[in-house]
């Protein structure tokens, strides 16, 4: 099946900063989502985004199907950003409406 | 517009014991999923519904787990007996349509097998 890789596995920062979260994927996919994981474990829809870019306030996102990778921008972080940041993609084939994770970011936003 | 509604949130058992969790999906989503999310892991899933019919369940352990949605809307998945390898937090997701659609999440259920 595919597979899908996030980097940093762990990102550390400072209220205000900026980063950057990558996501590879080893195979052509129909469907990428971003997700933020609060502490209480809910999964919270970021972006919807096969390709293109997309913003919405301090995240946006951008995904290059061809080369086959993903990447999330958070700007001017807060406190509250801190959690898991999951990246999911649905491939073709077998692989039809499932998401595959990949296994995850976690950011610490510190005061 | 309401979410995906899962009960409980929180469950602690016995092993051998069993367990079932309650999944209500987003009103007007044909597909429903079950998901298994171990501690520091991605979640995967284990089930997959179109209306009330099943379309993958190939990663669901079928010992000792089952899931149904017999009206096509409310699910749920129920493990019998519980194992402590379990233990992990069971998120449930709608979408729209099969494929190519956005998928929402309800809060999951926590469950710990000691």
């Amino acid at each position: 099946g595919i597979q899908v890789e996030q980097s940093p596995p762990d990102l550390i920062l400072q209220e205000g900063a900026n980063s950057t979260l990558r996501c590879n994927f080893s195979d052509s996919v129909n469907n990428l989502q971003w997700f933020h994981q609060n502490p209480w474990g809910q999964l919270i829809n970021l972006f919807y985004i096969p390709s293109g870019t997309k913003q919405n306030g301090r995240l946006s996102a951008t995904t290059v199907a061809t080369e086959r990778y993903s990447l999330l921008y958070i700007s001017s972080s807060q406190t509250t950003d801190s959690g898991v940041y999951f990246c999911a993609v649905e491939s073709g084939g077998t692989s039809y409406g499932k998401l595959t994770f990949g296994q995850g970011t976690i950011l610490t936003v510190h005061p | 517009e309401a979410g995906v509604a899962q009960s409980p949130r929180y469950k602690i058992i016995e092993k051998r014991q069993s367990v079932a969790f309650w999944c209500n999906p987003i009103s007007g989503h044909a597909t429903l999923y079950w998901y298994q999310q171990i501690l520091g892991q991605g979640p995967k899933l284990l089930i997959q519904f179109q209306n009330n019919g099943v379309v993958d369940d190939s990663q669901l352990p079928k010992d000792r787990f089952s899931a149904e949605r017999l009206k096509g809307v409310d699910s749920t998945l129920k493990i019998q007996p519980a194992k402590l390898e379990d233990s992990a937090v069971y998120l449930c997701a709608s979408s729209q349509a099969f494929m190519n659609t956005e998928a929402f999440f309800g809060q999951g259920t926590r469950l710990t097998v000691v």
